[in-house]
């Protein structure tokens, strides 16, 4: 298996633009989480799903973000707009089944907002 | 609310020495702690996991060990070697969710 897959791997955007970040979990996997990581918050889970649903999005931090998963194998953040303060890794995790609760992590997207 | 507190925040030691993490959890119900290694510039990456019903568990040089009295679980790496040099994340599954709380992470430092 591949892995996660997340893409583009590193996105250089102006503030007020739209960013559009994408992962592909492992096959098989019913859950995806979003993660975004920064030296001063660390590592901070933004949205889950289970089998495409969202489950728990309470790490969300604005209206400007929003997560979707439209089907088993894709999932898509989306910052509109997107601010400075928005720069930092966001990490893409998947998790096979409930009960089985190790989450494997994709390479990460570094975005810079500037 | 979930809460995941980890000590210390850096670590330096020389090769060969021993380092110790610790992390202490807040929820009494949690059940199962994952430890991640991250490299610089990487992606966190599990490196050993336990669950609530043991106390302690080893693979090779690294072995983690878990006080659910006290609600703690620490890290050991013994023998470390300078490619053991990263940042590790311990993390607390609480009940009712899938989800992890992650702790602040640990700098380690092992210096040849």
């Amino acid at each position: 298996d591949a892995g996660v897959i997340q893409s583009p791997r590193h996105e250089v955007t102006e503030m007020g633009q739209e960013v559009t970040l994408r992962c592909k979990p492992i096959s098989g996997h019913d859950y995806l989480f979003w993660y975004r990581q920064t030296m001063m918050r660390g590592l901070e889970l933004l949205i889950y799903f289970n089998n495409n649903v969202p489950i728990d999005d309470s790490g969300m931090p604005e209206d400007r973000f929003s997560a979707k998963m439209p089907n088993a194998s894709f999932s898509t953040l989306k910052i509109q707009p997107s601010e400075p303060r928005d720069s930092a890794v966001y990490f893409c995790a998947s998790s096979p089944r409930q009960g089985s609760y190790e989450q494997y992590f994709g390479p990460g997207t570094r975005l810079t907002v500037t | 609310g979930e809460n995941v507190e980890q000590h210390p925040s850096t670590l330096s030691v020389q090769e060969g020495d021993s380092a110790v993490i610790k992390c202490t959890y807040s929820d009494s119900a949690s059940n199962y702690f994952p430890w991640y290694k991250q490299e610089l510039g990487k992606r966190p990456q599990l490196i050993i996991d336990i669950r609530s019903n043991v106390g302690e568990k080893k693979d090779q040089r690294i072995a983690v060990t878990l006080n659910k009295t006290a609600k703690h679980f620490s890290l050991h790496i013994t023998e470390t070697q300078p490619e053991d040099s990263a940042v590790y994340f311990c993390a607390a599954k609480y009940t009712g969710f899938q989800k992890l709380v992650f702790g602040t992470g640990t700098r380690l430092l092992v210096s040849p």
